[in-house]
């Protein structure tokens, strides 16, 4: 079966660093992404990574151990429209997508 | 990057009407597309999949002949829920995976159905 997990909410303050954990256990793995919802849109592409290691894109990286079962998003120099929730999705057989129950960010002042 | 669009964006309908939702990839040619139900402040929750010129594949519990589904081509896929009850209403996004590549998902923007 498939099972990842993800904390369900999370606060952090403006130009702070923020860590959103996801941890999951597949049956097979083509690769983690992680993507950003803003309430009532659809997910936006944030990251992907399929060896382990950190993979760093602007303000945001992402990092992944597959021994471990274990990634996180990291997110620096918080801004305020960072508020919104965030996916960790697992890429099975034939493209599919297993998303978390997802982690809803809120970026106070 | 790759562009998915839905059609409609909203939909408020009365009970026992059929909607169907079209979901295209614009600038790629997508060999399968994705259909999600996502209930309010709750995660993404996979539908189908749909595979072009081949029939859906259904997840458990997702009744196949109340949505009806239909990948003509590479670049279009359908969504019908057929006699749509209140229970159904919900937002619907389909995401499209490219052909080559690491078969990122891009998503559509969403159709928001209301049934009433």
């Amino acid at each position: 079966g498939q099972n990842i997990d993800q904390p369900t909410e999370m606060t952090a303050t403006e130009g702070a660093i923020v860590q959103i954990n996801c941890t999951y256990q597949t049956s097979g793995f083509n690769g983690l992404f992680w993507y950003q919802q803003h309430a009532g849109e659809a997910p936006t592409f944030l990251s992907y990574n399929v060896l382990d290691g950190l993979e760093e894109k602007g303000r945001f990286s992402s990092f992944l151990s597959r021994s471990k079962g274990y990634s996180y998003l990291l997110l620096k120099e918080l801004q305020m429209k960072d508020s919104a929730s965030y996916l960790c999705a697992v890429k099975s057989a034939g493209n599919m997508l297993t998303f978390g129950g997802g982690t809803r960010l809120m970026v106070k002042p | 990057g790759a562009v998915v669009s839905q059609h409609p964006s909203w939909v408020i309908c009365k009970s026992g009407t059929s909607v169907k939702i079209e979901c295209r990839s614009l600038d790629f040619q997508a060999t399968t597309m994705f259909w999600y139900r996502q209930f309010p402040k709750q995660s993404l929750m996979l539908m189908a999949t749909s595979n072009e010129g081949s029939k859906a594949t259904y997840e458990q519990g997702v009744e196949k002949d109340k949505f009806l589904i239909n990948h003509a081509s590479l670049t279009l896929s359908t969504l019908t829920v057929t006699s749509a009850h209140p229970e159904d209403s919900s937002f619907y996004i389909c995401s499209a995976g490219a052909v080559v590549g690491q078969g990122t998902q891009y998503f559509g923007p969403g159709t928001r159905l209301l049934v009433l």
